[in-house]
């Protein structure tokens, strides 16, 4: 079945450090790939997506691009701050029945010191 | 705007209670979801709905079950609470013609079972 995998955490950084979340998946067919970020309390939010291979997504400093051949959609930011201290999803979607399903990876704790 | 809403927040239960987690959306999503997060895990689905009166099991559904009667309310129910089933629960919803839609999630319900 489908699966993703990623980096293992905690992740503690310094301000201003470079930020690299490995995430790794397989699936059949051409998913469509997603990084979601849950602050403290609250739920996940997407963070950035890409739909085919290639793509590179990208949303507040934070990038990650679809290579299809690596089966691979690693999450960078050039500049980490305290407020991207937060837990990372990498997920894929794919046709599930009726319904599209996502399969989310386990999450990435990041901790960024100031 | 209210988004996807999940009540309670927080709620303790003794093993062989039942309660009902409730969801509701204000966008019009035809398609929701219950999932559950356990520590150090991804979020494993537990059932979805692609529109009222239309229900499907997920990965996880054993010890639970749904009902969509409509479009904006998608209940999680537990018969006979068990040690297992403590997790935090989310209830997520999206649009279903395009496949690159992401899904919007509500906060969450914690539950503890003793």
């Amino acid at each position: 079945g489908d699966s993703v995998t990623q980096m293992e955490g905690p992740v503690t950084l310094s301000e201003e450090a470079f930020l690299t979340i490995n995430c790794t998946y397989t699936a059949t067919g051409y998913p469509s790939l997603f990084w979601y970020v849950q602050y403290p309390g609250e739920g996940l939010q997407l963070l950035l997506k890409a739909t085919k291979a290639d793509d590179k997504g990208s949303n507040k400093g934070f990038e990650a691009t679809y290579r299809k051949e690596t089966t691979s959609f690693h999450l960078e930011k050039g500049s980490v701050q305290v407020s991207d201290s937060a837990v990372y999803f990498c997920a894929l979607s794919t046709p599930s029945g009726s319904a599209r399903q996502l399969t989310f990876g386990s999450g990435t704790q990041l901790t960024v010191l100031p | 705007n209210a988004g996807v809403t999940q009540t309670p927040k927080f709620r303790i239960l003794k093993i062989g209670q039942s309660m009902t987690l409730q969801c509701t959306q204000d966008m019009n999503h035809n398609y929701m979801y219950w999932y559950r997060q356990d520590p150090g895990m991804g979020l494993k689905l537990i059932y979805y709905s692609v529109g009222a009166g239309i229900t499907d099991k997920g990965e996880v559904p054993n010890g639970y079950n749904v009902s969509r009667s409509t479009t904006e309310d998608f209940p999680l129910r537990l018969e006979l609470a068990a040690p297992s089933q403590t997790s935090v629960y989310f209830c997520a919803s999206s649009y279903p013609r395009d496949k690159n839609q992401p899904q919007h999630f509500g906060d969450g319900t914690r539950l503890s079972i003793l």
